[in-house]
């Protein structure tokens, strides 16, 4: 069975600091997709990154990055110089890439991230 | 990305009526379209997943018959909770897959759900 394992329920961070959120996941897929999604108290589900398993690089937007281990089916997130607006609960999110109808979203359970001031 | 709107964003019934919930894309076509049950500081549970003119295809213990999905358009999808009770009460999220792009799901801003 897919399954996605956040075992951070809470993280903080100091305002301009660098902080990891970890995310495993189990498959045996080989072609596949890793997403990290974050919700902020407005509950709005907001895409962060995208990494598509066929591709050895990291993916990268702007202070967000991931380390992509999938020998080890890893999936970390990295936020660098952390803001107030980081504030959320993130989650960590697996789909299998080939068509059918076992195309959906497997969720982890999430990551609260505190921003401290 | 994509834009999703929901609508209403919050709703109040009392118990034994129906709420109808719309979810809109608005600048694609969506031919997927989901619907997420999320209870307070929970992750997502998905509750069904439609395509554009044909029945939804609810997961394992969701009551087809209470949560009806209706989506009879590229960029509309309704769900209707029947008869609502206490229980329902919960934040419902809409999600879509555009034609175009296959990879990402993109969310509706969510409608919470307080029945009486």
């Amino acid at each position: 069975a897919q399954t996605v394992t956040q075992s951070q329920p809470e993280m903080s961070v100091q305002e301009a600091e660098t902080v990891t959120l970890s995310c495993t996941y189990d498959t045996s897929e080989s072609d596949y997709y890793l997403f990290w999604y974050k919700q902020p108290p407005s509950r709005q589900m907001i895409l962060v990154i995208r990494q598509e398993a066929y591709k050895q690089q990291n993916a990268t937007e702007n202070r967000f990055s991931v380390n992509f281990q999938k020998a080890a089916k890893s999936f970390s997130l990295k936020i660098s110089d952390s803001q107030l607006g980081d504030a959320a609960m993130y989650f960590c999110a697996y789909r299998i890439r080939k068509a059918g109808n076992n195309r959906k979203l497997i969720w982890g359970l999430g990551t609260s991230l505190a921003v401290n001031p | 990305g994509a834009v999703v709107s929901q609508h209403p964003s919050w709703v109040i019934c009392k118990s034994g009526t129906s709420v109808k919930i719309e979810c809109r894309s608005l600048d694609f076509q969506a031919t997927t379209m989901f619907w997420y049950r999320q209870f307070p500081k929970q992750s997502l549970m998905l509750m069904a997943t439609s395509n554009e003119g044909s029945k939804a295809t609810y997961e394992q213990g969701v009551e087809k018959d209470k949560f009806l999905i209706n989506h009879a358009s590229l960029t509309l999808s309704t769900l209707t909770v029947t008869s609502a009770h206490p229980e329902d009460s919960s934040f419902y999220i809409c999600s879509t897959r555009s034609y175009r792009e296959q990879e990402t799901q993109y969310f509706g801003p969510g409608t919470r759900l307080l029945v009486l």
